[in-house]
């Protein structure tokens, strides 16, 4: 069955980079997304990459795309307390998003 | 431009209760979807409209669950009667397209249920 799996969890000090993974299971999929979600806020979509990219930045921002493993990451330079939500993975499959848990990214001073 | 508006924000019932949450998508898009998002957990799509027609309610649990969108805008979404596992948080989205690859999907804030 489809399944997009991610830690739930991940704590980095201000300043440090965070690298949040995610796994997927349709090698069709063509986009792959990062929305991120705040307190009390709705999912917002922070970043996507093509299916025939293996990397694409943006600012802070970095995704890589590793098609043979179907593994997804996102990683957030010089991370800052606003950076502190819960970021979900999705894939495209057959026109919908399937969703990954969640990855809680906490961050100490 | 506006964003997804949903109402209510937050509501407690007790189970066997009646509910119903609405919103109101983004003006000029043709896709509108219902999602149940159980704490720690992601977003589980319930219903997907095009315009006023449904695409897919494959996991809408139709003994109980019921949607519909007005006139291709609007939607609201009911649940008659709520268990205590209907607890989540429901969240609309809508996007310009549907059947295309790229699906950019613009959220709701979210209606909180809570069934005692």
């Amino acid at each position: 069955g489809e399944d997009v799996e991610q830690s739930l969890f991940l704590s980095v000090r201000e300043g440090d980079s965070s690298v949040i993974n995610c796994t997927y299971t349709d090698s069709s999929s063509t986009y792959l997304y990062w929305y991120k979600q705040e307190p009390g806020a709705g999912l917002q979509l922070l970043t996507y990459i093509f299916s025939n990219m293996d990397m694409k930045q943006d600012q802070r921002l970095t995704v890589l795309l590793n098609k043979k493993d179907k593994h997804l990451s996102l990683r957030i330079a010089d991370t800052q307390t606003g950076d502190s939500a819960i970021y979900f993975c999705a894939e495209n499959s057959n026109y919908q998003l399937i969703w990954g848990a969640g990855t809680k990214l906490i961050i100490k001073p | 431009e506006a964003g997804v508006a949903q109402s209510p924000r937050y509501k407690i019932i007790e189970k066997r209760q009646s509910v119903a949450f609405w919103c109101n998508p983004i003006s000029g898009h043709a896709t509108l979807y219902w999602y149940q998002q159980i704490l720690g957990q992601g977003p589980k799509l319930l219903i997907q409209f095009q315009n006023n027609g449904v695409v897919d309610d494959s996991q809408l649990p139709k003994d109980r669950f019921s949607a519909e969108r007005l006139k291709g805008v609007d939607s609201t979404l009911k649940i008659q009667p709520a268990k205590l596992e209907d607890s989540a948080v429901y969240l609309c989205a809508s996007s310009p397209l549907a059947g295309v690859s790229y699906n950019e999907q613009f959220f709701g804030p979210g209606t909180r249920l809570t069934v005692l």
